[in-house]
């Protein structure tokens, strides 16, 4: 079946500009996550959604990174008043529950860079 | 709150060797481990995983890891590397209780494997 599919893969933006990625997840999967890799890193956890709620954004950067799952399904990353340090591969994964023993399937990741 | 260190971020080995990638934890509950391989701009993929049952966990591809608590590692091995196994491989944990946080993977920073002709 199909796979967590992110869209743009790749994104250039200038500094001050507002952005949006998207995640559709695996059918079925409840369980939704953000995850950001900066160059030389491991992804570091951004937000988990069960359903459509965020149930935990602690680890979003600050108040200008927002995201969304209106309908339970897809999920949208908003980055607002881009800064050159946003740059990086922004990684989305589903799970069919939220819970340690249910495998994460990623994405192959949107790469944002910011002029 | 757990963490994973990797040692080594470029390994490089002969076609036909030994690969050995370490991985070692903290945690302050019994944790979940997790091997992920990332090949050129694609998404990580699940090798294999440690979720409290058996010690030495087999996964895909020829890779295996064994669990030791006493040493708090994962590290990953495969008998004899092959060129397509050239690509970035991160540790990963979860808490592997019920509690705050069982969802997060918390990531090391990875290990890039060269694998020479």
């Amino acid at each position: 079946g199909a796979g967590v599919s992110q869209t743009p893969s790749n994104k250039v933006t200038e500094k001050g500009k507002y952005v949006e990625l998207r995640c559709d997840p695996i059918s079925g999967h409840t369980a939704l996550y953000w995850y950001r890799q900066s160059l030389g890193q491991g992804p570091e956890f951004l937000i988990y959604f069960q359903g459509t709620g965020a149930a935990d954004d602690s680890g979003l950067p600050n108040d200008r990174f927002f995201a969304v799952r209106p309908e339970g399904s897809v999920s949208t990353l908003k980055i607002q008043r881009t800064e050159r340090g946003d740059s990086a591969v922004y990684l989305c994964a589903s799970s069919l529950k939220g819970h340690s023993s249910y495998e994460q399937y990623f994405g192959p990741g949107t790469r944002l860079t910011v002029t | 709150a757990q963490s994973v260190t990797q040692l080594g971020s470029h390994v490089s080995v002969s076609e036909g060797a030994l690969v050995l990638l370490r991985c070692n934890y903290s945690s302050s509950v019994p944790p979940y481990l997790f091997w992920y391989v990332q090949y050129p701009n694609q998404g990580l993929q699940l090798l294999l995983k440690y979720t409290s049952a058996a010690t030495l966990v087999k996964g895909i591809n020829g890779f295996e890891a064994e669990f030791k608590k006493s040493e708090t590692s994962f590290h990953l091995t495969k008998p004899s590397a092959h060129m397509s196994d050239a690509a970035e491989y991160f540790c990963a944990v979860i808490p592997g209780d019920s509690g705050a946080g069982s969802y997060q993977l918390t990531f090391g920073k990875g290990t890039k494997l060269s694998v020479i002709p």
